[in-house]
């Protein structure tokens, strides 16, 4: 059974960094892209970012790049997402999704049941 | 970028009916390469459909995609308790990857 699990989140002063973890089970990571894709308190999902299965290939949503990098260790079954110089606008459900496709023409065949952050003061 | 707009934005309906779900895209998605989620609130989104219209494993026949170009649809042809969710659709045909805004199916 596939089983991917968001930890890290919490609140965080605006200008902070906090970094968000995903342990993923259940299949051969390092077969596979992953994800985070997020979700403000009210809004629909927004996908953040995604790496390729060795690393090789990262791409960023405008709205966190330069602020959030991706990394995953293949030895540990693991996504990470490090966020720095955070925002209110950054509060949400942050989501590890195992993504299915070509290099980047992906869809998101598992996801984890999320993490929350929020940034407040 | 390509933006995805789903309609309506609630749909109140009751057990055993059928429901069409709209997604508009901005331009035209290549390869109909479209996904449908479904989301509850507290647990994981489910991928229920891929490439417009192939059903995920494990997903009932109830659910159906269709659409190409810029139109696309999910249809639950007998809605079952189970399905009042948040539907969701993606595109993967162009970067960076978008959703819609969401179609909430609620019980009337």
């Amino acid at each position: 059974e596939v089983q991917l699990v968001e930890s890290g989140g919490g609140l965080v002063q605006p200008g902070r960094s906090l970094r968000l973890s995903c342990a993923a089970s259940g299949f051969t990571f390092d077969d596979y892209a992953m994800h985070w894709v997020r979700q403000a308190p009210g809004k629909g999902l927004e996908w953040v970012s995604g790496i390729s299965w060795n690393g090789g290939n990262i791409g960023y949503a405008d709205s966190v790049k330069g602020r959030f990098t991706i990394s995953r260790d293949n030895a540990k079954n693991s996504l990470y997402l490090q966020m720095f110089s955070l925002t209110a606008e950054d509060t949400a459900f942050y989501f590890c999704a195992k993504g299915r496709g070509d290099f980047w023409k992906y869809y998101f065949d598992y996801w984890g049941q999320g993490t929350l952050v929020t940034v407040s003061s | 970028e390509i933006v995805l707009t789903q309609s309506p934005g609630t749909l109140s309906l009751s057990p055993g009916e059928r429901t069409t779900l709209s997604c508009r895209a901005s331009q035209s998605v290549s390869s109909s390469y479209v996904a449908w989620y479904q989301h509850k609130p507290g647990q994981a989104p489910r991928l229920l459909i891929y490439d417009a219209s192939n059903r995920a494993t494990g997903i009932p026949d109830r659910f159906s995609g269709s659409g190409s170009g810029t139109d696309f649809t999910l249809t639950i042809s007998r809605l079952e308790p189970e399905d009042f969710a948040v539907y969701y659709c993606q595109q993967y045909g162009s970067s960076p990857l978008t959703f819609g805004g969401g179609t909430k199916v609620e019980i009337k």
